[in-house]
Order: structure tokens, then C-alpha cells, then sequence
């Protein structure tokens, strides 16, 4: 099994451009979620899926958007790019809501320039 | 909201020694807290999980307990190696399909 595995590893992109993170998962797992590590802040989650088709907000969602057309993919997508978002974007999965023990990927850096 | 407070921010040990890493949480109404392991540059690598309802866990030299009531968790890592350096990450999971971090502890072991 290769667990939690994120496409691509490092990105750079210049202000205003788009692009989408990639998330998959080969555990069978129902739930996934998108974190942000940054300096200082400690990692703060973006977005969560419950299910295949189902998204929910996290704590900082603002310009960032997530599909789960398919349960074992979960897609971060930045429309439009800014200097704050430059971060190391973590996707993690689990099996349950309440006791599930979570598994990360090993993330993505982006740096927005 | 639930707060996550590990103390200390960074540890500075010599080969062989005991440690104590500890964590603290505002709310505690929670369904488990987890430990984590990152290594500079590199993902979470999960290393406890202690559900409400359990004190404890071992997973060969750590051993996490939970006082839930006090909101308080340590991780006790026996017998530190120089391989045992990186940050170790508390995450409490309040039932909301979320976990709320911890900003780490940097553990440096020298040989």
C-alpha cells in the first residue's frame, strides 16, 4: 500500500495563477482533509471531505476550493494564486470521524512569488 | 474553540537520557489526541493514538498518557537516540471531523 500519496511534491507559481494539488489515497478511507503548515502557526486545516461528493470549510478556506469526485481522490485547487499562500499543503485521510487515527501524505510546497 | 499548547518548544538532550514532552488542550471534551513525528522537510508520521476513554499507550520506548479531565497529555520517550530528533506534534481530535495542532516540540539528541 502506498498510504497517502500528493502530485506534485514542490510548485512554484507566480500571483494570479491557477493550479490543483492532487490527493489520493489507497485505504479505503472515507474521510480527507487538506492542511496548510506554515512558520510559527502550526498547521491549520483548509478543507475536509466525509465522502465521496461531500466537502466541507476548515478553519482558513479563504481562496482555496476542493472536490472529491471519486473517494479515493481529494483535489485542492488555488484559482488565483497569492503571495500568502505560500506554504507546505499537507493531505491526510482517516477512517472515521470520531476515533479514526489520521494518516498524511507527504506533502506539497508551493511557493507563490 | 480548542487551543493546543506544547511546552517546551524546544529540547535539547545528550544520548540515552529520559524526556518528558508535554501538551495541554482548552477543551476537554475530545475523542482521542494523537502524536505525531516530522522530520525537517518531511510528512506526519503517526505515533500514538490515545482514544477519551484510554490513559495510555506503548509503542516500544514511547509511552503517551491522557488526563483528559486536567486536559493533559505527555509523551514519555525512554532511552532517546540520536535518531529520535525531529519535531513531535500533539493534535487533539474534538469530534469534528478535524484535528487541532500543537506547534511541536524540536527534539535534538546528541550523540
Amino acid at each position: 500500500n502506498a498510504g497517502v500519496t500528493q502530485t506534485p511534491k514542490f510548485r512554484v507559481l507566480k500571483t494570479g495563477q491557477s493550479m490543483t494539488l492532487l490527493c489520493a489515497q489507497d485505504m479505503n478511507h472515507e474521510y480527507m482533509y487538506w492542511y496548510r503548515q506554515d512558520p510559527g502557526m502550526g498547521l491549520r486545516l483548509i478543507h475536509y471531505s466525509v465522502g465521496e461528493g461531500t466537502t466541507a470549510k476548515g478553519e482558513v478556506p479563504d481562496g482555496y476550493n476542493v472536490s472529491r469526485l471519486k473517494k479515493q481522490n481529494f483535489l485542492l485547487g488555488l484559482e488565483s494564486a497569492a503571495p500568502s499562500q505560500t506554504s507546505v499543503y499537507f493531505c491526510a485521510s482517516s477512517y472515521s470521524r470520531a476515533g479514526g487515527e489520521q494518516f498524511f501524505g507527504p506533502g506539497t510546497r508551493l511557493t507563490v512569488l | 474553540k480548542q487551543e493546543v499548547t506544547q511546552i517546551p518548544a524546544a529540547l535539547s538532550v545528550p544520548e540515552g537520557e529520559n524526556l518528558v514532552l508535554n501538551c495541554s488542550f482548552t477543551d476537554s471534551a475530545i475523542y482521542n489526541l494523537q502524536w505525531f513525528r516530522q522530520d525537517p522537510g518531511k510528512g506526519l508520521t503517526s505515533l500514538l493514538l490515545i482514544q477519551s476513554s484510554q490513559r495510555e499507550q506503548t509503542s516500544g520506548r514511547l509511552n503517551a498518557s491522557l488526563d483528559k479531565s486536567s486536559g493533559r497529555s505527555t509523551l514519555y520517550i525512554a532511552a532517546s537516540q540520536p535518531g529520535d530528533s525531529a519535531t513531535y506534534l500533539c493534535a487533539v481530535n474534538s469530534g469534528y471531523s478535524t484535528l487541532t495542532f500543537g506547534k511541536g516540540t524540536m527534539l535534538l539528541v546528541s550523540p
